[in-house]
């Protein structure tokens, strides 16, 4: 597979519920990025992982934890959502050099999650 | 916080027309980075054109360009002989340049454009 890849596509989960959700780059990138989009609403960035380092979102809710166990890999663990939390999660990647700044962000197709 | 305006939430164009999708962005910065990214019904969001702030010329990738106006922070997008497969979700975005700019890319709200046949 190519570029930015997410699974599911599509999760409906009950408010007292676990799942996880999944982001695979295979651009060779190295800063994987959390974005919410709900209707109406500018694209919220909730994580960052760049250089290997979390970047914290403080106003993120705590039921959402990411996981990043490798720069080609990036997880969304949820746990006792709520349905507000229902929108579009997409995941992004780009390449951040140090002595350079990132680069322009590469975005996989999202999952739909509705929380009921 | 630099912040990212679009202040067309809908816009229509008639096949094979030109139609201009209008952005604003504040910010003190100097050196930073404008995009314009396309996200289709369903679809993945991809990067259509980029533009370097400390470039005066305006970046053009084949039937779309921008007119990027530095001093009115300015971004708008064109697209020229627009088709069908051209109706999308249109989002402004932000980057600040440099090192230590976070990965923090800011987004406008969105234009949503329709390409009547």
């Amino acid at each position: 597979e190519t570029g930015v890849t997410q699974t599911p596509r599509h999760l409906v989960m009950g408010m007292t519920n676990k799942k996880s959700l999944k982001c695979e780059q295979h651009l060779g990138h190295n800063a994987m990025y959390w974005y919410k989009q709900s209707a109406k609403k500018p694209l919220e960035l909730m994580f960052v992982y760049s250089l290997e380092e979390r970047v914290e979102n403080n106003s993120v809710p705590s039921r959402f934890s990411p996981e990043c166990p490798n720069s080609s890999h990036l997880f969304l663990h949820l746990h006792t959502l709520q349905p507000e939390d229902s929108a579009l999660y997409l995941c992004a990647s780009s390449l951040h050099l140090r002595l350079a700044g990132t680069y322009e962000q590469y975005f996989g197709p999202g999952t739909r999650l509705t929380v009921t | 916080a630099q912040t990212v305006t679009q202040s067309q939430p809908e816009m229509s164009v008639q096949e094979a027309e030109t139609v201009t999708l209008s952005c604003t962005y504040d910010t003190s910065e100097s050196d930073y980075y404008l995009f314009w990214y396309k996200q289709p019904p369903s679809r993945q969001m991809i990067l259509v054109i980029r533009q370097e702030a400390y470039k005066q010329q305006n970046a053009t990738e084949n039937r779309f360009s921008v007119n990027f106006q530095k001093a009115a922070k300015s971004f708008s997008l064109k697209i020229s002989d627009s088709q069908l497969g051209d109706a999308a979700m249109y989002f402004c975005a932000y980057r600040s340049g440099g090192p230590y700019n976070n990965n923090d890319m800011r987004f406008g709200a969105g234009t949503r454009l329709t390409v009547k046949p």
